[in-house]
C-alpha cells in the first residue's frame, strides 16, 4: 500500500507555461514534505520542502502548496524551462529517524522549447 | 572529495554471487540510508542507520545486509544476488531536521 502517490507518470508542458505536479499521501503522521528532482544517471537532488504547519512555500520559480485536509500537495514551476525536464519525486517524512523519507513513484516532466 | 560517493557506479554480476555496494560521506551525518529505485515504485528504503553500529530495516530489506562500523561508511551487501535485485541503488545521508542528500547511484544488473 503506497503511502505517497504521484498519479501522473508524465507531464508535458510548453516552455514559459506553468508546470503543476501533484502528490497525494495517506499517512496522517507525515509532517514534512519534500520535492526532489532527478536527472538521468544522477542521484535525486533536493528542490523544495514544506512543513505541515504551513500551506505554501516559495523559492524562486518553485512553489509547493500543501492541503492537509485533502492530504494533497503540489509543486508549481513558473515559468517552466527546458532545463526543468527531469523526474520529480514527492517525499514525506514523519517524526522518525533522521527524516526517513517515503517516496512517490515520480512524475517525468518534459518542457518543450 | 566532499559530499557523498558511491562505488562502483555500474556493476554486473551473476545470480547467487555476493556483491557489496559502497557508500561514503564526508559530512559526518548521523543518518545514512540505502534506497532502490525501480520503475513504478519510486525509491524504496532498504536499510537505514542512525549512527555507527546502529542499523534498522526499511521497507524492502530481504536479501540485503548492512553494516556501519564507521560513521562515514555504510556498505550494502547482497549475500546471494537474485535477478529481482537488478535496480539502481542510492545511498543518502542526513542530520535530523534536514532532508537527505543522495549519492550518484549504483546501477546493478544481476544476470
Amino acid at each position: 500500500d503506497q503511502q505517497v502517490k504521484q498519479n501522473s507518470p508524465s507531464l508535458s508542458v510548453q516552455e514559459g507555461r506553468i508546470s503543476i505536479l501533484n502528490c497525494d499521501y495517506t499517512n496522517s503522521m507525515f509532517d514534512y514534505f519534500l520535492w526532489y528532482k532527478k536527472y538521468p544517471a544522477e542521484g535525486p537532488t533536493f528542490l523544495i520542502s514544506i512543513s505541515s504547519i504551513k500551506d505554501k512555500n516559495e523559492d524562486g520559480r518553485f512553489t509547493v502548496f500543501l492541503n492537509k485536509s485533502a492530504k494533497h500537495l503540489s509543486l508549481h514551476i513558473v515559468p517552466s524551462q527546458p532545463g526543468d525536464s527531469a523526474v520529480y519525486f514527492c517525499a514525506a517524512s514523519g517524526n522518525n529517524a533522521g527524516n526517513m523519507l517515503t517516496f512517490g513513484g515520480g512524475t517525468r516532466l518534459m518542457v518543450k522549447p | 572529495d566532499a559530499g557523498i560517493t558511491q562505488s562502483p557506479r555500474y556493476k554486473i554480476t551473476e545470480t547467487g554471487r555476493q556483491v557489496t555496494l559502497m557508500c561514503h560521506q564526508t559530512w559526518s551525518h548521523s543518518y545514512m540510508f540505502w534506497y532502490r529505485q525501480d520503475l513504478g515504485h519510486g525509491l524504496r528504503l532498504i536499510y537505514y542507520s542512525a549512527a555507527a553500529d546502529i542499523t534498522d530495516k526499511g521497507e524492502v530489506p530481504d536479501g540485503y545486509v548492512v553494516s556501519r562500523s564507521k560513521t562515514e561508511n555504510f556498505p550494502l551487501t547482497l549475500e546471494s544476488a537474485t535477478r529481482s535485485q537488478t535496480s539502481v541503488y542510492f545511498c543518502a545521508s542526513s542530520e535530523s531536521g534536514a532532508g537527505s542528500t543522495f549519492g550518484p547511484g549504483t546501477r546493478l544488473t544481476v544476470l
